[in-house]
């Protein structure tokens, strides 16, 4: 069965300084993979996705994901944090069985 | 287009009750899942319809159960209620041909007393 695991489960972070949330999944192939965020209360919200293709993906609200079938690894970044990116991001996986399988999660904290 | 919705957005319930969830998906969206979300168990998949058939199930008892009805709108249930069930319950939904790329709804928040 497939895994993801997001290694840091808290990330506090600048305003205006880089971010770079990891993700690695356990996987025979590659599988369909995601970043979602989730704001407190909310339900989740698609960042962005790789299915195949170029290795790095744009998403919404800034965020890029580079894809590195090597480390089996999908890791978000984003180059300017803005307050409003505090929030839990959470990386996702799809593997052909009509489910996605989520990592635990990272909560990012901005500070002033 | 509208996203989509989850009624309703609160509930509280006794143990023992039993309990029913809607979710009306994305329009034109054919797929419906359903995800339990706790801070002890994280996000787990708890069913997935398509067309109205469950076309996989997560590892949950038989107490929650769901259906999908021919206008994609669908609905789980959960008997028999136990402390444990407390969840933000999430509905998401896709198109027919990428079925992994999930639209989530704002979720019902179910408390058990």
């Amino acid at each position: 069965a497939q895994s993801v695991t997001q290694p840091d489960i808290h990330i506090t972070v600048s305003e205006g300084a880089s971010l770079e949330l990891r993700c690695n999944y356990s996987y025979g192939a590659t599988p369909y993979l995601f970043w979602y965020v989730q704001s407190p209360g909310q339900g989740l919200q698609l960042l962005l996705k790789y299915f195949s293709g170029d290795t790095l993906v744009q998403g919404i609200k800034g965020f890029e994901a580079e894809f590195k079938r090597s480390q089996s690894s999908f890791n978000l970044r984003k180059p300017s944090v803005h307050w409003s990116d505090a929030a839990e991001y959470f990386c996702a996986v799809g593997a052909g069985d009509y489910k996605l399988s989520f990592g635990a999660g990272t909560t990012v904290t901005v500070r002033a | 287009k509208a996203g989509v919705t989850q009624t309703p957005r609160y509930l509280i319930k006794t143990r023992g009750q039993q309990v029913t969830l809607s979710c009306s998906p994305i329009s034109g969206h054919r797929s419906v899942s359903w995800y339990q979300q706790t801070p002890g168990q994280g996000l787990q998949f708890l069913f997935e319809y398509f067309s109205e058939t469950q076309r996989n199930k997560g590892n949950f008892p038989g107490r929650f159960s769901g259906r999908q009805f021919s206008n994609s709108r669908s609905e789980m249930n959960v008997s028999t209620l136990e402390l444990g069930d407390s969840a933000l319950y999430l509905c998401a939904s896709s198109w027919e041909g990428e079925a992994y790329e999930q639209y989530f709804g704002p979720g019902t928040r179910l408390t058990v007393t």
